[in-house]
């Protein structure tokens, strides 16, 4: 499986913008770039996905670098119940290496 | 997003019974399931992917004759952790696969923390 590398740990003031990187510089032609949340004592939390081109959803955004070895999670405006595991993973599109494999993660504090 | 719940969300037991942890996916079909184990501080592990109607396809070093999975029908799985031991207790989460137009979705229980005593 392709690997991916993330800080362990970041900080973030409460209602500020969040940019969680996320490097993957192994990735292939098909893999797509999944972000998931896990908040504690819980199973983790789709929050979204990618394969090119940025996307944009109600929780958050992917912005996706061009040669697609990086990418960054970001949200717009943290909350306390953003704290949270962030796991960046590759899953690739074919049958047979759809599992996905975490990392991990970041830990992501946010500050009151 | 699709809903999968895990029952129990809590179980002790002691050293040496069995345990049966069920997964269910609530509002959609799901052809494959996963089992995910979490001990504290550390990050999901994947301990075998379940295809309905079918074996179990188990990771590397996890005991499939320990570690019982059944997927008998398109809404529900089993774990079943045999004759536990305190080395057993954590966290296992599973999750199940929607198929969607052009690609697959996966969505994760919340959970059953395991303590064996």
């Amino acid at each position: 499986d392709a690997k991916t590398t993330q800080p362990n740990s970041m900080e973030s003031n409460e209602e500020e913008p969040v940019h969680l990187p996320c490097n993957h510089s192994t990735i292939s032609g098909t893999d797509y770039i999944h972000w998931y949340r896990q908040l504690p004592s819980q199973g983790p939390e789709y929050v979204i996905h990618g394969l090119t081109s940025n996307v944009n959803n109600r929780m958050a955004s992917l912005a996706i670098a061009e040669d697609r070895k990086s990418s960054t999670l970001i949200l717009h405006r943290a909350t306390l119940r953003d704290a949270a595991v962030y796991y960046c993973i590759l899953r690739g599109a074919n049958f047979g290496n759809e599992k996905l494999t975490f990392g991990t993660g970041t830990r992501l504090t946010i500050i009151p | 997003g699709a809903v999968v719940s895990q029952h129990p969300s809590r179980v002790i037991c002691k050293s040496g019974t069995s345990v049966k942890i069920e997964c269910r996916s609530l509002d959609f079909q799901a052809t494959t399931m996963f089992w995910y184990r979490q001990f504290p501080k550390q990050s999901l592990m994947l301990m075998a992917t379940s295809n309905e109607g079918s074996k179990a396809t188990y990771e590397q070093g996890v005991e499939k004759d320990k570690f019982l999975i059944n997927h008998a029908s398109l809404t529900l799985s089993t774990l079943t952790v045999t004759s536990a031991h305190p080395e057993d207790s954590s966290f296992y989460i599973c999750s199940a696969r929607i198929r969607l137009a052009s690609n697959y979705e996966q969505y994760f229980g919340p959970g059953t923390r395991l303590t064996v005593t």
